[in-house]
């Protein structure tokens, strides 16, 4: 079955430590994007990828980075920049069709 | 500010009634939404979503309705079940490029029984 994967499930982090969460879809879709979701808030963008080699900044992305060297990967990087880490982190895909989201991974900074 | 927000952070309904969850959005450019349930601990699930193009659309229990003279958004769920017991977004897309969905806050679906 196609789909996208996203681990850790959980994540624990010391306060000043970058750690890097995975992202990967089988689903062929071009774009890829980050979600950061905190408790009883919608989802915001953090950054997104329309095609490999190239992402741009979402509303959210001060303290973050990402790659994207391949059109199944999309890597975020959490670094000891962004002020207050700890939140739910979700990945999506799309094409033409529509998006699709991953399971999430809880990132806590203790 | 947001520019996709929900009027209720929480609906309590009972088993077998039907649920509205409603939806303002502020840009007139949008002309893609999509509605999302999500359960405590998952990512967001498709439910239904419409273009500007259309003012409904019906799936299975649900129906999606759009009035863009008051930039409005509607989620119907019929025969409200347990298992509708959740967090419901709306999201938008703006101009149907591929540079991601501005998501409400969400309204979590009680169901009692």
């Amino acid at each position: 079955d196609g789909g996208i994967t996203q681990s850790p499930k959980y994540l624990f982090r010391k306060e000043g430590q970058n750690v890097t969460l995975s992202c990967e879809q089988n689903l062929n879709h071009d774009a890829m994007y980050w979600y950061r979701q905190d408790p009883g808030q919608g989802l915001r963008l953090i950054y997104y990828s329309q095609i490999v080699n190239d992402f741009q900044k979402g509303d959210i992305a001060e303290g973050y980075s990402v790659s994207r060297e391949k059109k199944e990967s999309f890597p975020l990087t959490v670094t000891s920049a962004q002020k207050n880490p700890t939140a739910f982190y979700l990945c999506a895909s799309s094409n033409i069709d529509g998006y699709t989201f991953g399971s999430g991974t809880r990132l806590t900074v203790v | 500010g947001e520019s996709v927000g929900l009027h209720l952070p929480t609906l309590s309904v009972q088993e077998g009634d039907n649920s509205i969850i409603n939806c303002a959005y502020s840009n007139s450019a949008s002309d893609y939404f999509i509605w999302y349930k999500q359960e405590s601990g998952k990512g967001p699930q498709f439910i239904i979503d419409i273009r500007s193009n259309m003012d409904k659309r019906q799936g299975q229990r649900v129906t999606v309705l759009l009035n863009k003279t008051v930039k409005h958004l509607s989620l119907q769920i019929a025969a409200t079940q347990p298992g509708d017991s959740a967090v419901y977004f709306c999201a938008e897309n703006k101009g149907g490029g591929a540079d991601g969905l501005t998501f409400g806050k969400g309204t979590h679906l009680i169901i009692q029984p």
